[in-house]
C-alpha cells in the first residue's frame, strides 16, 4: 500500500463516532473503497465511492472524498463493539483491474 | 452458500514441499484474484485471471503458478515452499466495472 496510506491504529469510546482517514497518490483512481476485516476472516466490502462524488452515506457509514487533496475518510456513527476490526482503504480503476490496498487501520472500541 | 470458498483454511507444511490452494466462486464473476497478506496485514496482489486468461502477474517468484480451469475456479500451486511464503492467501472475485471484490475467508499457510 505504498501509494495508499492510512494510520495504523484508532481507539474510540463506544457510542462515539469513528473517523478513519486515508490518502492516495494516483489521481486517476476511479473508485475508492472501504473494506472491513474481522479477525480470522476475509475482507468485506463496506462501501465504495466514485471519484466524481464528494460524499456517500449508508446508514451509520459516511464516506467523504476530497479529490483535490486525494483524501478519503470513513465515518462510523455510534460506534459499537462489533465495529472492532481492521479497516482498509483501497483505490481502483474503472475495470476489474487490480485494487491497491492501504495498510489498514485497526479500530478498537473502549467502554 | 459460500460465495468465494477457499480450501484448505489452514496449511502447515515443511520447507521444500509443494502445495496447492483451491478457490471457487459461485457468483458468476468473470475475474478472479490471488492476494497475499503478510503478518503486518499488508495486502499485495499476486495474480488475476479474467475468463481463464491471465491478466495480472505481479512480481511473484515463478515457484507460484496459478491455474484457472474455468472462470469459476482459480487455484494456486506453490513449489519448493520457503519460510517467507508463510502468510494468509486470499482469493477474490469481481464482476468488473469497479464494483469491488468479494473475498474468500483466506488460507493461512505456515511453512516450518
Amino acid at each position: 500500500g505504498e501509494d495508499v496510506e492510512q494510520s495504523l491504529f484508532l481507539s474510540v469510546r463506544e457510542g462515539d463516532s469513528s473517523v478513519i482517514n486515508c490518502t492516495y497518490t494516483d489521481s486517476s483512481s476511479t473508485y475508492l473503497y472501504w473494506y472491513k476485516q474481522e479477525p480470522g476472516a476475509g475482507l468485506q466490502l463496506l462501501t465504495y465511492i466514485f471519484s466524481n462524488m464528494d460524499m456517500k452515506q449508508d446508514q451509520r457509514l459516511t464516506v467523504l472524498l476530497n479529490k483535490k487533496d486525494k483524501h478519503l475518510s470513513l465515518r462510523i456513527a455510534d460506534t459499537q463493539t462489533g465495529d472492532s476490526a481492521i479497516y482498509f482503504c483501497a483505490r481502483g480503476g474503472s475495470s476489474a483491474s487490480k485494487i491497491i490496498f492501504g495498510s489498514g487501520t485497526r479500530l478498537s472500541i473502549r467502554p | 452458500d459460500t460465495a468465494v470458498s477457499q480450501t484448505p483454511k489452514y496449511l502447515v507444511t515443511q520447507m521444500g514441499n509443494d502445495k496447492s490452494i483451491k478457490c471457487e466462486q459461485n457468483l458468476g464473476h468473470d475475474t478472479m484474484y490471488w492476494y497475499k497478506q503478510d503478518s503486518k496485514k499488508f495486502l499485495k496482489i499476486m495474480f488475476s485471471y479474467n475468463n481463464k486468461e491471465l491478466i495480472i502477474n505481479e512480481t511473484v517468484p515463478n515457484r507460484f503458478s496459478p491455474k484457472s480451469p474455468d472462470k469459476a475456479h482459480l487455484n494456486l500451486h506453490i513449489n519448493s515452499l520457503e519460510l517467507g511464503d508463510s502468510a494468509v492467501y486470499f482469493c477474490a472475485s469481481s464482476p468488473g466495472q469497479g464494483r469491488g471484490y468479494t473475498f474468500g475467508s483466506g488460507t493461512r499457510l505456515t511453512v516450518v
